[in-house]
């Protein structure tokens, strides 16, 4: 157990529907990732969280958007969902915004129909 | 932002061989570069990381080389196991604070 919890583990929607991934970092962590992993795909970093705040953003979709609230955890909110965003979505946490260790969660398994 | 190469996309050994992942950056501000290992349904963990002040950092039968010159990083693997089969991904951190990783190599050994 990493101590990066993320909810839910599986989610089922439709196409045009809008979903929100919640993850709770390690304990004292302060800076949170996103990460998309589409099927045999590696991992595409999606934006970055340090202690409440947008500190790198890498391709995320302009329907994508989180935020980091002041406890800590972060969601990751979805929007108007194609078939191709189907892909397991991974949030990460690290004591410092870089040069430490990224502890992964177990992931969310999002699969549009 | 940082660009991460990671060659080969998959690697196939008999059990006790070696493996060897390289990996190329873009960033000449990288200074941290982690190896993560994905078993297959599970979350990527770091097996080894190196940071640029080192060009070698050995852990069991595991090691990693860094060649800030060159801008490339490889994994060595030693005496590969059966459970040594995964995805690998190597990463690096760039300037603006992002882990950027590499597409990740399938190691597969064979018994």
């Amino acid at each position: 157990d990493s101590g990066v919890t993320q909810t839910p583990k599986h989610l089922i929607t439709a196409t045009g529907q809008r979903v929100t991934l919640r993850c709770s970092p390690r304990s004292g962590d302060l800076s949170v990732y996103w990460y998309q992993q589409s099927l045999d795909q590696g991992l595409q970093f999606l934006i970055q969280y340090y202690n409440g705040e947008e500190r790198a953003k890498g391709n995320i979709l302009e329907r994508f958007s989180a935020q980091q609230f002041p406890d800590l955890h972060s969601e990751l909110n979805l929007s108007s969902l194609e078939l191709g965003d189907s892909a397991l979505y991974f949030c990460a946490s690290s004591v410092e915004q870089e040069n430490t260790e990224a502890f992964f969660g177990q992931g969310t398994r999002l699969t549009v129909v | 932002g940082e660009n991460v190469e990671q060659h080969p996309s998959t690697l196939s050994v008999q059990e006790g061989d070696s493996a060897v992942i390289k990996c190329t950056y873009s960033d000449s501000a990288s200074n941290y570069f982690p190896w993560y290992k994905q078993e297959l349904g599970k979350r990527p963990q770091l097996i080894i990381d190196i940071r640029s002040n080192v060009g070698e950092k050995k852990d069991q039968r595991i090691a990693v080389t860094l060649n800030k010159t060159a801008k490339h990083f490889s994994l060595h693997i030693t005496e590969t196991q059966p459970e040594d089969s995964a995805v690998y991904f190597c990463a690096a951190n760039g300037n603006d604070y992002k882990l950027s990783f590499g597409a990740g190599t399938t190691v597969t050994v064979r018994a």
